[in-house]
């Protein structure tokens, strides 16, 4: 049963817009989310967290929202740029936690 | 500095051979972990050394699978009697003390089981 799900496996979107990629949850337990960044034969790089007392957090280009009542998180990535084309992970963490449950991914492409 | 290296970036295998994965966390950080990418999947999480501690080995698929931490700081992933089903990219990653500390990952080891 997969407790965290991101169900576009794909996006495209066109340079300068707005890039939304979502992940919904079913573990009630998690209270620290993260996204992932990876690019082809290279790891997962940390891109941006958020703690459950919080709802939105911002760096830079890059926003993510969590609504705790729907289980749900997105990250926002505006303007999107070419390389920001990469595939996105959402991964989740219980209180107490180290065991990251990751989604299956998001392949972003953004077209110039 | 330096991040977290995996060797080899490639293997290929026949069915039935054992294989070893190495994983050189980010010096000075004490907890390490083991994930595994199969095709089209999330990453799956296998096992987790933290400093001194007893792993917590609770991912391993099978009994095939055994991983050790060596001074606190190499890791190596065995897997023995390989099968098909165990082809994917294995990724390391390690963090300076564990739980909600960023996970920085390596590159991966992509296993081919023939």
């Amino acid at each position: 049963d997969q407790q965290v799900k991101q169900n576009s496996p794909s996006l495209s979107v066109q340079e300068g817009r707005i890039s939304i990629l979502n992940c919904d949850y079913t573990n009630s337990m998690f209270d620290y989310f993260l996204w992932y960044k990876k690019y082809p034969a290279e790891g997962p790089t940390f891109l941006i967290s958020i703690s459950s007392i919080k709802d939105k957090n911002e760096d830079g280009r890059f926003t993510v929202f969590l609504n705790k009542s729907a289980k749900h998180l997105s990250l926002h990535i505006v303007p999107s740029q070419p390389g920001d084309s990469a595939v996105y992970f959402c991964a989740c963490l219980g209180a107490g936690s180290y065991q990251l449950t990751f989604g299956k991914g998001t392949k972003l492409s953004v077209i110039p | 500095g330096a991040g977290v290296s995996q060797s080899p970036s490639n293997k290929v295998t026949e069915k039935g051979k054992d294989v070893e994965l190495r994983c050189d966390p980010i010096s000075g950080h004490t907890a390490l972990y083991w994930y595994r990418q199969s095709l089209g999947q999330g990453l799956e999480f296998l096992i987790y050394f933290q400093g001194n501690s007893a792993p917590d080995k609770s991912g391993l698929p099978s009994d095939r699978f055994s991983a050790e931490r060596t001074g606190g700081s190499v890791s190596t992933l065995t897997i023995q009697r390989t099968q098909q089903e165990d082809s994917a990219v294995y990724l390391c990653a390690s963090s300076p003390s564990g739980y909600t500390d960023t996970q920085y990952f390596g590159p991966g080891t992509r296993l081919t089981v023939l």
